[in-house]
């Protein structure tokens, strides 16, 4: 069966420091992957959507970024954190493109 | 593009009542719909799922949700509130030849006993 995986599940950090998320796929192949963040009462943005390895693209301008290094990877960095990059950060994938399982997420909060 | 409305940030109902959470949409294509379910702290679990098949469609935990085209509308609906539905729910919208999905804001269900 199909599990998503994401690390750490929760996560401090400074302002101005680096950030890196990572989301892993298991059992399947060549997936869409998906970042999602949800902030406070204001439900789910699209970060970035990958449809294969290197093929990153960004819905919203920000200082965040993604890659896909392999087919079941999926890493969300940045190199200085905003306060408003506080939130909680969801990977998904799809293959048939139809709907999308979600990962665990990763409470952000940055001080 | 596509996107949906959801109408209402909180409801609460009894336990035993009528649950009602109420989605519209919009897109320029025909639509994939779906409900997720997310309780504290969790990921998105997905309650069901419309893509042009039937028009009312039955998901877990006793949900079901009805889309109409010609009202633009996917409410979920369960007929017996249990104190276990109280979560935060997202309808959202597919459209067919997208990589994505567009979330409505979410709607906070409260069960009271």
């Amino acid at each position: 069966s199909q599990t998503i995986h994401q690390w750490p599940a929760t996560l401090v950090q400074p302002v101005g420091s680096p950030l890196s998320l990572e989301c892993t796929v298991e059992g399947t192949s060549n997936p869409n992957l998906y970042w999602y963040r949800q902030a406070a009462g204001r439900g789910l943005q699209l970060l970035f959507y990958s449809v294969g390895i290197g093929q990153i693209s960004s819905e919203v301008p920000q200082n965040l970024s993604a890659s896909r290094p392999q087919d079941r990877q999926f890493i969300l960095s940045s190199k200085k954190l905003l306060l408003s990059d506080s939130g909680f950060y969801l990977c998904a994938w799809s293959v048939d493109q139809i709907f999308s399982f979600f990962g665990p997420g990763t409470r952000l909060t940055v001080l | 593009a596509q996107s949906v409305t959801q109408l209402g940030s909180h409801v609460s109902v009894s336990e035993g009542a009528l649950v009602l959470l109420r989605c519209n949409y919009s897109s320029s294509v025909p639509p994939y719909l779906f409900w997720y379910v997310q309780y504290p702290n969790q990921g998105l679990q997905l309650l069901l799922k419309y893509t042009s098949a039937a028009t009312l469609v039955k998901g877990i935990n006793g949900f079901e949700a009805e889309f109409k085209k010609s009202e633009t509308s996917f409410h979920l609906t369960k007929p017996s509130a249990h104190m276990s539905d109280a979560a935060e729910y997202f309808c959202a919208v597919r459209g067919g030849n997208n990589n994505d999905m567009r979330f409505g804001a979410g709607t906070r269900l409260t069960v009271k006993p």
